[in-house]
């Protein structure tokens, strides 16, 4: 069954202390994985996708990895306006997006 | 308007009322979606239209009914609901068929409380 895991629920950092998110998938048949960012009463807003192990994608504090099992979006000196709940999801042979339950990220001035 | 376009964008109900959900989207795509999003849960998905033919329905209760009109158009009739309906109804779209460039994009959400 296809399934994503994300850790940890919730992360607080005080601004400028790096950190990881983690997201790890079972899928048949990986089409591509994707992270979006969801204000609170909001939409997710696309962030990036990866498609094969190996692959990186970096956009301002962000930056996106990809393996056969995992992924992980490193946040390189945060600020307050990076706190929002950043959700993974994969896409399956089928066109399926599967979610993960998010991290809720809180970086404190 | 560009994007995917949800309204209302909040809506209380009794558990006897009848109401629609609506989106819009302008981003000439021909696949849609509804999700359900509850708090500390990952986004279900509800029903999936793609050339407006219904192509999913997740086991969803018959008190949720969708419609899409057309490729642009997508509408969610609720009646009957449950207090545990209560969520952020969330529409999205997408290509079929290509190569997932940018997954779904999103609208807005509405967030129903029904009392």
């Amino acid at each position: 069954e296809d399934q994503v895991t994300q850790s940890p629920e919730a992360l607080r950092l005080q601004e400028g202390e790096s950190s990881s998110l983690n997201c790890s998938y079972t899928v048949s048949g990986l089409r591509g994985l994707f992270w979006y960012r969801q204000d609170p009463g909001k939409g997710p807003e696309f962030l990036f996708t990866l498609y094969s192990a190996g692959e990186e994608k970096e956009k301002e504090r962000l930056k996106a990895t990809l393996t056969k099992k995992e992924s992980f979006l490193h946040i390189t000196a945060p600020k307050p306006e990076d706190s929002a709940t950043y959700l993974c999801a994969v896409q399956d042979n089928t066109g399926k997006l599967i979610f993960g339950q998010g991290t809720t990220l809180q970086v404190k001035p | 308007e560009t994007g995917v376009t949800q309204t209302p964008r909040h809506l209380v109900m009794g558990m006897t009322n009848k109401k629609s959900l609506k989106c819009e989207q302008h981003l000439g795509h021909n696949a849609m979606y509804w999700y359900k999003q509850s708090a500390k849960k990952p986004l279900e998905l509800m029903f999936v239209y793609s050339l407006e033919e219904r192509v999913e329905n997740n086991s969803v209760p018959s008190r949720f009914s969708p419609e899409c009109p057309n490729s642009s158009h997508l509408f969610l009739h609720l009646h009957t609901l449950q207090p545990e309906d209560s969520a952020l109804y969330l529409c999205a779209s997408s290509q079929a068929g290509r190569n997932p460039k940018y997954g779904y994009t999103f609208g807005s959400g509405t967030r129903l409380t029904v009392v």
